[in-house]
Parts: C-alpha cells; structure tokens; sequence
C-alpha cells in the first residue's frame, strides 16, 4: 500500500495562488495504471474532489473549479502538485492527495474510488 | 446541498445493525458504481467498499454495501463503538462530469 503525503504553506492571502505537493512513496506513478487525486474539506463540511491526473499527462477536475486548478506531475520525483488561483476565505481547507482508481467507459464509471489517502494539510486563506 | 443524499445522523446500539442511505439520480449513482468512505475526526477518510458491494483487504465483511437504481446503502452489522465515525459515498456524475460526494452520515453507537 503507497504512502501519501501533502506538503505546502498552510496560511496564505487572499488572491494568492495555492500550491501544494503530493509525494507518493511505495508505488511509482509513472508505473502505475491508477490515477492521482487532489480533494478537500472545509472545517465541518463535506468533501469535495478538485481533480485528478493520470502520469501521461490527462488532467481532469471539478467544474466548479476548473478555471482556477492546475495539476501537474513530476515522474521524476514520483510527486504531483495542485495549484489553485485566486484564493478566497471559500478555499480554507483540509487539502488530501489520494490515489484514484479510475475507469469510464461509455459516459458510466466502473472504477471511481480514492485509496488511500494522505493525512491531509490544512490550508487557510485570511488577511 | 449535496447531489448525492444522506441522512445527517443515525444510531443503533452495540451488536446491533444499521443502514445507511445515499440517494441519487440516473446521471449518478443510476448508472456508476459507489464507493463508501468512513472518516474519524481529523483524520482522512478510508473506503469501506468500492464498485458498489466490494471490500477493500482488511475492511471486515460487518461492511457491506449494496445499489438499488439510483439509491445505495451501507449496511454495519455488529456494531461496536469504535465504528462511531462520519460515513461518506461516492460517485461519478455523468451529467456533470465530476465526482460526487453525499453530505456525511454521522453514526452514532449508543
């Protein structure tokens, strides 16, 4: 079972642009035929998935954020990365990476769960 | 509100069984498979069952999970007081193109 864990600053303004790392250790994501993901959840509420990468290159995420996410790869260091744009006191949050076990096929999903998953890193946006 | 429908608590007694309900439509659950994820305070959460009714290695078979249409449920049999946790399911959304999570099930042991 790969190990993940998130690393970024934890406090930044409003305006600023979040940007947090994934290292996975104990599988390789360039050799591997999951996913990788980013999710979160503000303090008391519901989790929320921002999107997720394959190795080769395909990125997808959530709508509702979609214009603000970017998430990258770094094979080499066996580490992904999200970031996200524009902050605002709506992005405070516990930030998790996880590995994302993905298969769509004819618009229906078979495979679509996250496993397992970092500790996760709290991330706040205040002035 | 979330897409995906749960109900906000439930509780039972040790030993005995519960279920928990997560309601969808056909651009969801109708037509993608479930996973279910159980989270502690401050920790992260961890699935319990994947492709609607499968069991991770080391999840005991107390957990099941089952898919009715567009509405599945994760049943706890034998409950113990250490299964006090938030409840969580997961899906695709075809319509929407997303992954979709219900609002969290708070279960309580009494």
């Amino acid at each position: 079972q790969p190990q993940l864990q998130e690393s970024g600053p934890g406090l930044l303004k409003p305006s600023e642009t979040l940007s947090l790392t994934c290292t996975v250790s104990g599988a390789s994501i360039g050799g591997s035929s999951y996913h990788w993901a980013w999710l979160r959840q503000p303090p008391g509420k519901d989790l929320e998935w921002i999107g997720s990468l394959y190795f080769r290159g395909t990125t997808y995420s959530n709508p509702s954020l979609k214009s603000r996410v970017t998430i990258s790869v770094d094979t080499s260091r066996n580490q992904f990365s999200l970031r996200l744009s524009s902050v605002t006191a709506a992005d405070t949050a516990v930030y998790f990476c996880a590995r994302h076990a993905y298969y769509c096929s004819g618009g229906s999903c078979i495979q679509n769960w996250f496993d397992p998953w970092g500790l996760g890193t709290l991330v706040t946006v205040s002035s | 509100q979330s897409v995906l429908t749960q109900p906000p608590s439930v509780s039972a007694a040790p030993g005995q069984t519960v279920t928990i309900s997560c309601s969808g439509s056909s651009s969801n659950i109708g037509n993608n498979y479930v996973s279910w994820y159980q989270q502690f305070p401050g920790t992260a959460p961890k699935v319990l069952i994947y492709e609607n009714k499968k069991r991770p290695s080391g999840i005991p078979d107390r957990f099941s999970g089952s898919k009715s249409g567009t509405s599945a449920t994760l049943g706890i049999t034998g409950l113990q007081s250490g299964d006090e946790a938030d409840y969580y399911c997961g899906t695709w959304d075809s319509s929407l193109s997303t992954v979709l999570f219900g609002g969290g099930t708070k279960l309580t042991v009494l």
